[in-house]
This record gives C-alpha cells, structure tokens and sequence, in this order.
C-alpha cells in the first residue's frame, strides 16, 4: 500500500512569516513529487512539482526532495492571508503521466 | 492560459441513476484521468486514460464505473447504477507528454446522491 503522510494541522503561522509544510511517502521507487493548493469547495492547484533531490525554487515558494529519507517538503515565504489553505502533497510511481496519491493534506492558516 | 473545464458543476441525481460527468482537457495534452474526493478525505485516484484506452485503474472504479472519449476534445466518466456513497467532488485531470506529470485539474463536479 503506497502511502503519503502530512500532519493535517492545522498549521497557524502569522502573516510575513516562513510556513513549512512536510510530507513522508512509503514507496522508494516514488519519481515525481507535486504540492498543490486546495481552498475549501476547490480543485486542486498546482504549485510546484520536484523530481531530483535538492531544493526547487519558484517565487515565494520552494520545494526541497530527499529521497533517502522519503521526505518533501514545502515552504512559503513571506507567508499572505491569502495563502491560507489546504496543502496536499501528491506522489506519483513512474516517471511519465501516471496516477497520483495524495496526502490528507495540510490545512494552512496565515493570521493578520 | 489553458484549463480543464467540467460541467455540470453540480448534479444532484436519484439512488440507482445513471450520471454522465464531462470534462474537457488542456488541449495539447494526452493523458486523462477522473478523480474523486468524499467531503473532508483526501483525494482518490479513480483513472487514467491515454491513446484511447485505460492505461491504470483504482479498486474503486469497479463495474458501475466507466470512460469514454467520445470525439476529440471530450472526456466523460459514467457511473451506470449510482449509489449514495459515490456523493463527492468528482475532478478531471491532464497531463502532457513532455517526460513530465504534471496534472492540471479543472474545477470539480458535486455529485450528490439521494
């Protein structure tokens, strides 16, 4: 059973601070690794999607993969009331288009 | 920029009804997938679909369940015989053919059995 672990928060940190989001998966062979936002009664959303370890950066947001330690991450900086939401890390097994399994997510709130 | 676009966005059907939910992927893109998403879980994998055929399938998408492309730009999923558990946020996906997997999904249809 291919598994991906969030804590589902929620995570409260206060507006213009660095929020970190965690997530485990089970499966080793695990190639491609997407966190997506997800406000309540939405679709899910793109934000960034990591395939080799390190960190990956795009604007306020960075990725960071470690395969060895079934790890990924995601931070925001500058964090906005507006990011507040909830975050599902997804996880897919082959290295083209295939299915994807997704954490709980976890639910983000930024306070004024 | 491209999107994926469901209708209806909400359909409220009878227990033992069919429902058809369409979808219109990102036009360049060749790999298909239906999603779902009970209130308050997390969201499942239902499909894939890919040169016409269903490339993978979950344990959910069992007999009631099925896909069809009917021309070029259209994607469906039916269920044949709803039943009140399969009340959920039900979301298309694509992805392109770049060596990548990114999915794009569209807005969701609220499917609601009584």
């Amino acid at each position: 059973q291919k598994e991906v672990e969030q804590n589902s928060g929620p995570l409260s940190v206060p507006e213009g601070a660095i929020a970190s989001l965690n997530c485990t998966y089970s499966d080793r062979v695990s190639q491609s690794f997407f966190w997506y936002r997800q406000y309540s009664g939405k679709s899910p959303e793109l934000i960034m999607s990591i395939y080799s370890n390190g960190d990956k950066e795009d604007g306020r947001f960075t990725a960071q993969l470690n395969k060895a330690s079934q790890y990924v991450s995601l931070l925001i900086r500058d964090s906005q009331p507006s990011d507040s939401a909830t975050y599902l890390c997804a996880v897919c097994h082959t290295g083209t288009a295939s299915k994807l399994t997704f954490g709980t997510g976890t639910r983000l709130q930024v306070t004024l | 920029e491209p999107e994926v676009t469901q209708t209806p966005s909400h359909q409220v059907t009878q227990m033992g009804q069919e429902v058809i939910l369409r979808c219109v992927p990102i036009s360049n893109h060749l790999y298909f997938y239906w999603y779902r998403q009970i209130l308050g879980q997390k969201v499942e994998f239902l499909v894939s679909f890919y040169n016409n055929e269903i490339s993978e399938k979950s344990e959910i998408f069992d007999d009631q369940f099925s896909v069809e492309r009917p021309d070029g730009s259209n994607f469906t999923l039916k269920i044949r015989s709803t039943k009140l558990e399969d009340s959920a946020m039900y979301f298309c996906a694509s992805s392109g053919l770049d060596g990548a997997s990114e999915a794009f999904f569209g807005q969701g249809t609220r499917l609601t059995v009584v």
